[in-house]
C-alpha cells in the first residue's frame, strides 16, 4: 500500500516530441505528489509538485495530470529539449513521525534525440 | 536557496571497515534523511530524523545507524562495511511544513571492496 509504480522504466523520445511518465499509487492518506529530475552525478531536483484537490498543474513545458479517483498522475513534457534527458522520479507524500516521508516511484530514464 | 552538502562525492572503502558519510544543509530544516539509490529500485529510506537527538528507521535500516547531534548535521554510519553497500547515498532535508519539498545532496557515490 506504500508502494508508488512508475513507467516507463526507459523512454526514449524524439526532440520536439512529447514525453509521458506514468505513475500509480494504493494510499489515499498520500497528500503532496512532486516530480523530481536527476541529472548524472547530481542529487534529484524538484520539477513540479502537485496537491490531490487540482486536476493539472502547468509549469512551462512540464504538466502533471492528476486523476484522483484512478489514483494515477503522470509528468508530460512537451516539446522535449535534449536537455530535458534525465532521469525523473515521482514520489508521493505522507506524514508520519513527526515529518512527511516521501515514498518515491523506481525511476524513468529520458533520452530526448536531437 | 537550500543547500544540502554531502561531505564526499566518492568513496572507496574495505570490507568490515567503520564508514561515516556526513551530511550538512543550511537552511534549518527540521527533519533529514538518508536513502540509498540502486538502479531500477529508485530510493528507498534508510533512516530519518525529525529532531535533534531524534531518528527512525525508513525502509531499509540494517547495517546502518545514524547521528544528529547538531540541527544542521545528519551522518550515516556503515557499522562493519559490507559489499552489498556499495551504492549512490542521497542526504534530503525538508521543513516541518506541508507542501515543502524535500531537498537532495548531490549524493555519496560509495564502493566497499
Amino acid at each position: 500500500q506504500q508502494q508508488v509504480k512508475q513507467s516507463p522504466q526507459s523512454l526514449i523520445v524524439q526532440k520536439g516530441g512529447i514525453s509521458i511518465i506514468n505513475c500509480a499509487y494504493e494510499n489515499t492518506a498520500f497528500d503532496y505528489f512532486p516530480w523530481y529530475q536527476q541529472f548524472p552525478g547530481k542529487g534529484p531536483a524538484l520539477l513540479i509538485a502537485i496537491r490531490p484537490d487540482v486536476s493539472e498543474k502547468k509549469e512551462g513545458r512540464f504538466t502533471i495530470s492528476f486523476n484522483k479517483s484512478a489514483k494515477q498522475f503522470s509528468l508530460h513534457i512537451m516539446d522535449s529539449q535534449p536537455g530535458d534527458s534525465a532521469t525523473y522520479f515521482c514520489a508521493a507524500s505522507i506524514r508520519s513521525s513527526g515529518t512527511y516521508k516521501y515514498i518515491f516511484g523506481t525511476g524513468t530514464r529520458l533520452k530526448v534525440l536531437a | 536557496d537550500v543547500k544540502v552538502t554531502q561531505s564526499s562525492r566518492y568513496l572507496v572503502k574495505r570490507t568490515g571497515e567503520k564508514v561515516f558519510l556526513e551530511c550538512v544543509q543550511d537552511m534549518d530544516h527540521e527533519n533529514m534523511f538518508w536513502y540509498r539509490q540502486d538502479p531500477g529500485l529508485g530510493l528507498r529510506l534508510i533512516y530519518f530524523s525529525y529532531d535533534v537527538k531524534m531518528k527512525e528507521k525508513g525502509d531499509i535500516p540494517e547495517g546502518y545507524s545514524v547521528s544528529r547531534e547538531k540541527k544542521e548535521r545528519f551522518s550515516l554510519i556503515l557499522e562493519s562495511a559490507s559489499t552489498n553497500q556499495t551504492s549512490m547515498y542521497l542526504c534530503a532535508s525538508i521543513s516541518y511544513r506541508a507542501d515543502q519539498p524535500q531537498h537532495f545532496g548531490d549524493g555519496t557515490r560509495l564502493s566497499i571492496l
